[in-house]
């Protein structure tokens, strides 16, 4: 069974630009959540999907955003980049919301320069 | 969140038992503890999880205390490839915002030595 894929790797944007990660559950993996890691604040939730809906969102700004399609890929989308949202982004998907593994994808290393 | 403690560091000689504690003093009578691992550059890996009795899988064993204020993970036979930062998680299943939404804290970052 192929686990977490996340695309692409590795990403570089410049100030003020957006940008799309995308993210592909284990089949039959129904909840996909999202986090940002950085140094200085390490593994932070940002927000669940399950059955196309969002769920729970991290306290992050609006400017982060994401969706959820019907065979359960997801993207999230951060808009006006700054600086500090340079991270690694990583996927998890599980088979439902209550209190199964998640699996965690590779992560995408986000520059914004 | 902050439901947790954990020590930031451990050693540990490879081939040897690896025990890492974890402190949950609030938990509450419905949330599991919940045990991930992040090697370096990589996405955090499911290790093993439980409510009250001690659980043991492939991975590791997980022993819970009768107040269940506290446990510990042990890794039976550490390798070099278990040095990772290995992450202590109290999260109740059935919450109303779901399970999925874990916080990590600060872990503890286990080194095994040759």
């Amino acid at each position: 069974k192929a686990g977490v894929t996340q695309t692409p790797r590795y990403l570089i944007k410049t100030r003020g630009q957006q940008v799309t990660l995308s993210c592909s559950p284990i089949s039959g993996h129904r909840s996909v959540s999202w986090y940002q890691q950085t140094p200085g604040q390490g593994l932070q939730f940002l927000f669940e999907y399950f059955s196309e809906t969002q769920r729970n969102k991290g306290n992050f700004p609006g400017r982060f955003s994401g969706r959820q399609f019907s065979n359960s890929r997801s993207e999230m989308n951060v808009s006006t980049l700054e600086l500090g949202d340079s991270a690694l982004y990583l996927c998890a998907s599980s088979l439902d919301r209550w209190g199964n593994e998640q699996f965690f994808g590779p992560g995408t290393r986000l520059t914004v320069l | 969140d902050a439901k947790t403690t954990q020590p930031p560091s451990m050693d540990c000689a490879e081939g040897r038992a690896a025990n890492l504690p974890c402190n949950h003093s609030t938990i509450s009578g419905n949330e599991y503890v919940y045990w991930y691992r992040q090697i370096h550059s990589q996405g955090p890996q499911y290790i093993i999880h439980g409510l009250k009795n001690n659980e043991t899988n492939e991975m590791a064993s997980l022993i819970i205390t009768e107040d269940r204020k506290s446990s510990t993970l042990i890794l039976p036979h550490a390798t070099l490839r278990d040095t990772a930062v290995y992450y202590c998680i109290v999260r109740d299943p059935a919450h109303q915002t779901g399970a999925n939404n874990l916080f990590f804290g600060t872990g503890t970052r286990l080194t095994v030595i040759p």
